[in-house]
């Protein structure tokens, strides 16, 4: 099957830093990618649509500004948390769209766990 | 609004048994729907995935059913192993929408030796 990767696998930064978390595919070229995070015990909630070559969309209440989300090529998109927060502290979760034929699924990346001290 | 529910919300079972969960789903007109297995600390890996027209989909000892008239699915586990305990969830994507995918709360399914 299809494979996504995610670097790094776990973070530790202090508050007011910036992180940047890459997600790629790695036998497959994605033009969107999705972006998730996840509480503990709790569904994947959708943050952003990540489309290469263009803006990404974000789901509502996500700040555009404080999640930055680049697609710059077919194989990678990055989010970066910026001034990051405690609040932030979170499981971050990339998947990307795959197509064979008619039939389309998304592939996840293994996550990066990000702790905001 | 559209939703997904599972149940039971964790399970536990022995080592060698079988074992079935639920999904119930509002999502209509649905696209596919999707079971997933997520370990703790990883991301969700696909296990089978259906359409609307799709009755049943196996994939090794797992094996997942599909009622379109009453949208209800369900996930069995045949001989049960200790690496099946995970989170398993359920998703059903719109045919409006069909990257907008809306997520289960999980099943969390222990297995025991």
């Amino acid at each position: 099957g299809a494979v996504v990767s995610q670097h790094p696998s776990w973070v530790i930064c202090k508050s007011g830093t910036s992180v940047k978390i890459e997600c790629r595919s790695l036998d497959f070229q994605a033009t969107t990618m999705f972006w998730y995070r996840q509480f503990p015990k709790q569904s994947l909630m959708l943050m952003a649509t990540s489309n290469e070559g263009s803006k990404a969309t974000y789901e509502q209440g996500v700040e555009k500004d404080k999640f930055l989300i680049n697609h710059a090529s077919l194989t990678l998109s990055t989010l970066t948390v910026t001034s990051a927060h405690p609040e932030d502290s979170s499981f971050y979760i990339c998947s990307a769209r795959y197509r064979t034929g008619p039939q389309e699924t998304q592939y996840f990346g293994p996550g990066t766990r990000l702790l905001v001290l | 609004k559209n939703q997904v529910e599972q149940s039971p919300q964790s399970l536990i079972i022995l080592e060698g048994k079988n074992c079935t969960l639920q999904c119930n789903y509002t999502v209509s007109p649905f696209s596919n729907l999707r079971w997933y297995k997520q370990d703790t600390g990883r991301g969700p890996v696909s296990l089978t995935i259906m359409t609307f027209s799709e009755n049943t989909k196996s994939n090794g000892r797992y094996t997942a059913t599909l009622d379109a008239d009453t949208k209800q699915s369900s996930l069995h586990i045949t001989a049960s192993q200790l690496s099946d305990s995970a989170s398993y969830i359920c998703v059903v994507s719109d045919l409006y929408n069909t990257d907008k995918l809306i997520f289960g709360t999980g099943t969390r399914l222990q297995v025991f030796p």
